[in-house]
């Protein structure tokens, strides 16, 4: 079965430069979620969006935008990196018409040097 | 605000004993719950969900999960563990919050397997 496909999968970068990171949810789920994951700790959070408009926002910095595109696909750019943006940045979909159940992606591992 | 739980930062068992993992959740009303497990360097998994009806769920690779609303608690449980399930697990809540479904996790269990 087709999973939630995330690029690239590993980001270095350095401080203050720019990323963008890109998720790919499963055929015909129309939600995707981006977490973020610091080392040793929970994924929290970041923002969500439901056919291409922002459903629900939580910690993102201001730094950081997303969108999801026609095709479903979302980006998540992220500007003026900083030494604590290095973290895992997961992408989940789901349907809405099953709204409950999140599939992740394998994650973004983005490391700022 | 919705919040998980998991008071075991680490669990150590032998291979072969019986599993359980705690978890405690606060939500304002009927929580969605779910377990993840995540093995280093990797995606998360979903092991199993609770939505309603039978507060027994079964999942995959042999574990099940017990919803007790009295004691806002969602146990996960395995008869008999295998070298194979040390990884890091997560207890997570969803729930609509009036635009989405966000899923507020746990600080996660890291559990141990001995040969």
């Amino acid at each position: 079965a087709a999973g939630v496909i995330q690029s690239p999968r590993h980001l270095i970068k350095e401080k203050r430069e720019t990323a963008t990171l890109k998720c790919y949810p499963i055929p015909r789920h129309d939600t995707v979620y981006w977490y973020q994951q610091g080392p040793g700790q929970d994924p929290q959070f970041l923002i969500s969006f439901y056919e291409k408009m922002q459903s629900d926002k939580g910690s993102i910095p201001d730094r950081f935008s997303a969108q999801q595109f026609s095709d479903y696909h979302s980006e998540l750019n992220m500007s003026s990196l900083e030494l604590g943006d290095s973290a895992l940045y997961f992408c989940a979909s789901s349907f809405s018409g099953h709204n409950y159940e999140q599939y992740f992606g394998p994650g973004t591992r983005l490391t700022v040097t | 605000a919705q919040s998980v739980t998991q008071p075991d930062i680490h669990i150590t068992v032998s291979e072969g004993a019986s599993l359980e993992l705690r978890c405690n959740y606060s939500y304002g009303a009927t929580p969605y719950l779910f377990w993840y497990v995540q093995s280093p360097g990797q995606g998360l998994q979903l092991l199993l969900k609770y939505f309603s009806g039978d507060t027994l769920v079964q999942g995959i690779k042999g574990f099940e999960a017990e919803f007790k609303r009295s004691q806002s608690s969602f146990n996960l449980r395995k008869p008999s563990v295998h070298w194979s399930d040390a990884a890091e697990y997560f207890c997570a809540v969803g729930g609509f919050t009036g635009g989405g479904n966000k899923l507020t996790f746990g600080t996660g269990t890291q559990l141990k397997v001995e040969l």
